[in-house]
């Protein structure tokens, strides 16, 4: 079973330019994340989807980040504009609906460094 | 907001058991604990969870106090490939809650 992908690994890139991550989830699962992870903590959910809905969002910064799950499948988050905290690493995950299991199954993840 | 205690490193011998605990007083009825970890350069993988009664599968053994406010994840025989951050997480599993990661626990397994 082939795992979560995401694209590009690594991204430099200056303040105030834009930036774009991809994931592909694993086949058949509705539900997909984003997660941001700072040096030294923990991973902190962003978005959340259920299928192409959006969950829970409470987290994501609206003034700067943005994310779709276009037909339920694929997913981008954008920064535009980036600053110097959003360096990062941007982590995928999704999970099958299936209760009351709630594994996740994570993505490589896109290292981010904003100068 | 924690709701998990671990502490923030452990060393364990190659071929031992390392043992990482993890409090959480506070836990709800309806909250499993769940266990993940994070191998450097990577993306957390999950573990094992459980309710009340101990568990066990081919990567660990969970162990849960009988009044659930403490657990310890067992690695039964650890290996170098097992040094990673362990994050214990309490989860209810009423639909697809989102899963908050504390600092967890460094392990670093020592040849």
């Amino acid at each position: 079973e082939a795992g979560v992908a995401q694209s590009p690994r690594y991204k430099i890139i200056e303040k105030r330019q834009s930036v774009a991550f991809w994931c592909n989830p694993i086949s058949g699962h509705a539900t997909l994340y984003w997660y941001q992870q700072i040096l030294g903590q923990g991973p902190k959910l962003l978005i959340q989807f259920q299928n192409n809905g959006v969950v829970d969002d409470s987290q994501l910064p609206k003034d700067r980040f943005s994310a779709e799950r276009l037909k339920g499948v694929d997913s981008t988050l954008k920064i535009q504009p980036a600053k110097l905290e959003d360096s990062a690493v941007y982590l995928c995950a999704s999970s099958p609906r299936r209760e009351p299991y709630n594994e996740q199954f994570f993505g490589p993840g896109t290292r981010l460094t904003v100068l | 907001d924690a709701k998990t205690t671990q502490p923030p490193s452990m060393d364990c011998a190659e071929g031992r058991a390392a043992n990482l605990p993890c409090n959480h007083s506070t836990i709800s009825g309806n909250e499993y604990v769940y266990w993940y970890r994070q191998i450097h350069s990577q993306g957390p993988q999950y573990i094992i969870h459980g309710l009340k009664n101990n568990e066990t599968n081919e990567m660990a053994s969970l162990i849960i106090t009988e009044d659930r406010k403490s657990s310890t994840l067992i690695l039964p025989h650890a290996t170098l490939r097992d040094t990673a951050v362990y994050y214990c997480i309490l989860l209810s599993n009423f639909g697809n809650e989102k899963l908050t990661f504390g600092t967890g626990t460094r392990l670093t397994i020592i040849p």
